[in-house]
Formats: structure tokens, C-alpha cells, sequence
């Protein structure tokens, strides 16, 4: 079964840093890409950042672009999203989710983790 | 960035109803559009990838259809456990968008 566990949200000033991470079990992590979706209170979902299973390619939502960082490490089975420069708008409820094809990178979801909460403020 | 719509926003139904949602992408998108459902304080669950993609273990009232630029979520009788916010998401180009959401209220 597949399982992804988040950590690292927490509370923080406008302009600080956070480190989220996601550990994954139940399949072969380094086959799959991995994406990071976040909710803010009492919205929809946006998409917040991707990466390839081979760690070659990132993409990133305009609204994160040079302040998030998505990474992974395939031999400990976690990706990984670095936040920095954090706005109030950043508050939010941070998924981290599996991509659908193991062949290649292709957006669509089908494993999610329960979410961490990210609440940036003064 | 392709902009998805969906609607309606808000939607009310009895138990043993049928309902449709639809969602409708700024641009052609093919087929890449999957359908999620969300409960309070949990995580979105994928129902549908593809368009009309039927995920494994999802009940087969589930239902979807649509290509280019619209698409429908179709169940096809309400159950108690369905009541609950339905997401379109494309994945058609490398910024990935979803629709703004339906809520799916007990009548």
C-alpha cells in the first residue's frame, strides 16, 4: 500500500524559511516523479512544484518560482521543499502527492500524504 | 497557464440522485484531465485520470467523460459518501491546474 508522510510545516515569520519533507513507502520511489500541492484555508488546490524521478527536471508554479526549492533523495525514499523568502500568502495546507506514470513525469496524481500545515505570519 | 472552470460551484442532491459536473479548460487539453475528490481535513482522492480512466478500487457510479475542452463527472446514484468537494486538474502541459472546485450538498 502505498503511504507518503509529510513533516516540517510549522509556524513562521514573513521572510523566513522552512524544510518539508515527504517519506514514501509502499512502491518504488525512484521510478516515479513526485509533486508538491498546497490548499490555503478554505480554498482550492494549486500546484505548487514537481520533480522527475531521477531528480533531472523540476518545475515550479509561478507564484513559488526562485523561492521554493523541490528536491529528492531516492536512496531515503523523500522528496523534499525547501521554502524561503515566505509570504503570508504561503499559508497553507502542503500536500505531497505520487505521479501516476512510472515511465515518464505526466502531473496527473493518484497517491496523496495527509498534508502539513505551513501558517506564515507576524 | 490553461485555466480550468467548473461548475457549478455549489450542488445539491438527494441520495439516489444522478449528477453531473462539468469543467471546462481555457484551451485544448486532449484528454489530460483527472477528477479528484476532496473531504474536510483530508487529502484529495483520485476517481478518474484520462478523462474517462476509472481509478482502481473507485465505485463504478463514477463516471467521466469529455475531450478538447470540456469534460463531466457523472455519478449515477448518490451515496451518503459521496457528499463531498470534486476537483477537475489538467495535466496537459508541464503547469499543471485545477478547477476551482464543486461542493456536493445533501438536498
Amino acid at each position: 500500500e502505498v503511504h507518503l508522510l509529510e513533516s516540517g510545516g510549522g509556524f513562521v515569520q514573513p521572510g523566513g524559511s522552512l524544510r518539508l519533507s515527504c517519506s514514501a513507502s509502499g512502491f518504488t520511489f525512484s521510478k516515479y516523479a513526485m509533486s508538491w500541492v498546497r490548499q490555503a484555508p478554505g480554498k482550492g488546490l494549486e500546484w505548487v512544484s514537481s520533480i522527475s524521478s531521477s531528480s533531472g527536471s523540476t518545475y515550479y508554479a509561478d507564484s513559488v518560482k526562485g523561492r521554493f526549492t523541490i528536491s529528492r533523495d531516492n536512496s531515503k525514499k523523500t522528496q523534499y521543499l525547501q521554502m524561503n523568502s515566505l509570504r503570508a500568502e504561503d499559508t497553507a495546507v502542503y500536500f505531497c502527492a505520487k505521479d501516476l506514470n512510472d515511465v515518464m513525469i505526466s502531473f496527473g496524481l493518484d497517491h496523496w500524504g495527509q498534508g502539513t500545515p505551513v501558517t506564515v505570519s507576524s | 497557464d490553461i485555466h480550468m472552470t467548473q461548475s457549478p460551484s455549489t450542488l445539491s442532491g438527494s441520495v439516489g440522485d444522478r449528477v453531473t459536473i462539468t469543467c471546462r479548460a481555457s484551451q485544448s487539453i486532449n484528454t489530460w484531465l483527472a477528477w479528484y475528490q476532496q473531504k474536510p481535513g483530508k487529502a484529495p482522492n483520485l476517481l478518474i485520470y484520462d478523462a474517462s480512466t476509472l481509478e482502481s478500487g473507485v465505485p463504478s457510479r463514477f463516471s467521466g467523460s469529455g475531450s478538447g475542452t470540456e469534460f463531466t463527472l457523472t455519478i449515477s446514484s448518490l451515496q451518503p459518501d459521496d457528499f463531498a468537494t470534486y476537483y477537475c486538474q489538467h495535466y496537459n502541459s508541464y503547469s499543471p491546474t485545477f478547477g476551482q472546485g464543486t461542493k456536493l450538498e445533501i438536498k
